[in-house]
């Protein structure tokens, strides 16, 4: 029973490729994030979606695109893979309390993705 | 032992022994303040939270200690045990700032038998 599920757990692929991630959460929260943490462990965040609206759109590049397709998924998809993403991703899941934000993130066991 | 996470430090201690992980933050409009556990090869797994109108909170072994005069946060961690080896951040947010957290960049804390 994991609460936030995303899939592949391990991607490897060549440059120029494009590739998703997806994931799940069962959690029945209202907002979902997609995290990226580099090879020295720096978290940070990308994009953010209440219930299937986007509301966080950090500095990415627009190869990037998220798609949730209910509150309960949120899929990534990378255009056009470059060495510089590599990375592990993380699909997160909260709930806001009557709209206030909790801080309690609820966090996938992330994606590695290598791009060769 | 104690630690200051700037670039990813490493504070080894006996088990048994109390931990403090130090967290400097930059923001002074941040009100909202979390620590997270990573496990290697997990995900980061809440552990205790605080907002600025507080200076202490305790959780079960754990204590977190806010100074909003210095912008400083520490996390004090009680008889620490093996299972308690991991990477600790902290994360800050404001009031109005939407859900997004900024995460500090991590202290390793590795338990010594």
């Amino acid at each position: 029973d994991t609460a936030v599920s995303q899939t592949p757990k391990y991607l490897v692929t060549q440059m120029g490729n494009d590739k998703s991630i997806k994931c799940e959460q069962n959690l029945g929260h209202d907002t979902m994030y997609w995290y990226k943490q580099d090879s020295k462990k720096f978290l940070k965040i990308m994009f953010s979606y209440n219930n299937k609206e986007l509301i966080i759109n950090e500095t990415v590049p627009n190869r990037f695109s998220p798609k949730s397709p209910d509150k309960a998924h949120l899929n990534l998809h990378i255009n056009s893979l470059e060495l510089g993403d590599s990375a592990v991703y993380f699909c997160a899941s909260s709930q806001t309390d009557r709209g206030r934000f909790t801080g309690e993130l609820f966090f996938g066991e992330g994606s590695r993705l290598t791009v060769l | 032992g104690e630690s200051v996470g700037l670039h990813l430090p490493t504070l080894s201690v006996q088990e048994g022994d109390n931990s403090i992980i130090n967290c400097a933050y930059s923001n002074s409009a941040s009100d909202y303040f979390i620590w997270y556990k990573q496990e290697s090869g997990k995900g980061p797994q809440f552990i205790i939270d605080i907002r600025s109108n507080m200076d202490k909170r305790q959780g079960q072994r754990v204590t977190v200690l806010l100074n909003k005069t210095v912008k400083h946060l520490s996390l004090q961690i009680a008889a620490t045990q093996p299972g308690d080896s991991a990477v600790y951040f902290c994360a800050e947010t404001f009031t109005g700032g939407g859900n997004k957290l900024t995460f500090g960049t991590g202290t390793q804390l590795k338990v010594e038998l």
